[in-house]
């Protein structure tokens, strides 16, 4: 089992600049969250996705940012344009039903 | 709202016991979590508990929980460097979903 699979592992970009964020989840899980960490905020939960349906976004920070799951196996998370504050460490999660989320590795993200 | 309260720092030498402890505030969480995050990586399940229950031992790790005073411990005997790592309390709370709402996370810092 391959696990969660994230990439850019690190992305360094501009302020302005259009981010985009993709994730891969374990296969036969049909529940994908989003969160982003920080110093500050800690670990927040930026959306959940159930069947590639988006559930609570309640956690998405402004209009800047972005989710799609365009099918089970998919997903990306875009934010533009980008800005300082939104350097972070992104994780995505996947779960089947109500059970354990496993993490992937995250996306480290510097705004400039 | 929910809020999930550790302690931020711990240090122990090699081979001492390590407790986490961790505060919650939703009574109707199912399920009480331990992730473990190394320098680096994404968050790791360690071990849950189920509400109903009121400890659960894995190997080195033994999981106490007081449901009245919402007080969750994580405890590892013979910890090692290897253990060095931040520890993060997470409660399941409802409402639809399991989502996770995270503690701030402790780190653990293992001496020789």
């Amino acid at each position: 089992d391959a696990g969660v699979i994230q990439s850019p592992r690190h992305e360094v970009t501009e302020m302005g600049q259009e981010v985009t964020l993709r994730c891969k989840p374990i296969s036969g899980h049909n529940s994908l969250f989003w969160y982003r960490q920080t110093m500050m905020r800690g670990l927040e939960l930026l959306i959940y996705f159930n069947n590639n349906v988006p559930i609570d976004d309640s956690g998405m920070p402004e209009d800047r940012f972005s989710a799609k799951m365009p099918n089970a196996s998919f997903s990306t998370l875009k934010i533009q344009p980008s800005e300082p504050r939104d350097s972070a460490v992104y994780f995505c999660a996947s779960t089947q039903g109500a059970e354990t989320q496993y993490f992937g590795p995250g996306t480290r993200l510097l705004v400039l | 709202g929910e809020d999930v309260e550790q302690s931020l720092f711990l240090s122990v030498r090699e081979g001492d016991s390590s407790v986490i402890n961790c505060t919650y505030t939703d009574s109707s969480s199912t399920y009480l979590y331990w992730y473990k995050q190394e320098p680096g990586a994404g968050l790791q399940l360690l071990t849950y508990i189920f509400s109903n229950m009121d400890m659960k031992q894995d190997q080195r790790l033994t999981v106490l929980l007081n449901k009245k005073d919402k007080h969750l411990s994580l405890r590892i005997a013979d910890t090692q460097t290897g253990d060095s790592a931040i520890y993060f309390c997470a409660e399941g709370v409802s409402g639809g979903y399991n989502k996770l709402i995270f503690g701030a996370g402790t780190r653990l810092a293992v001496h020789p």
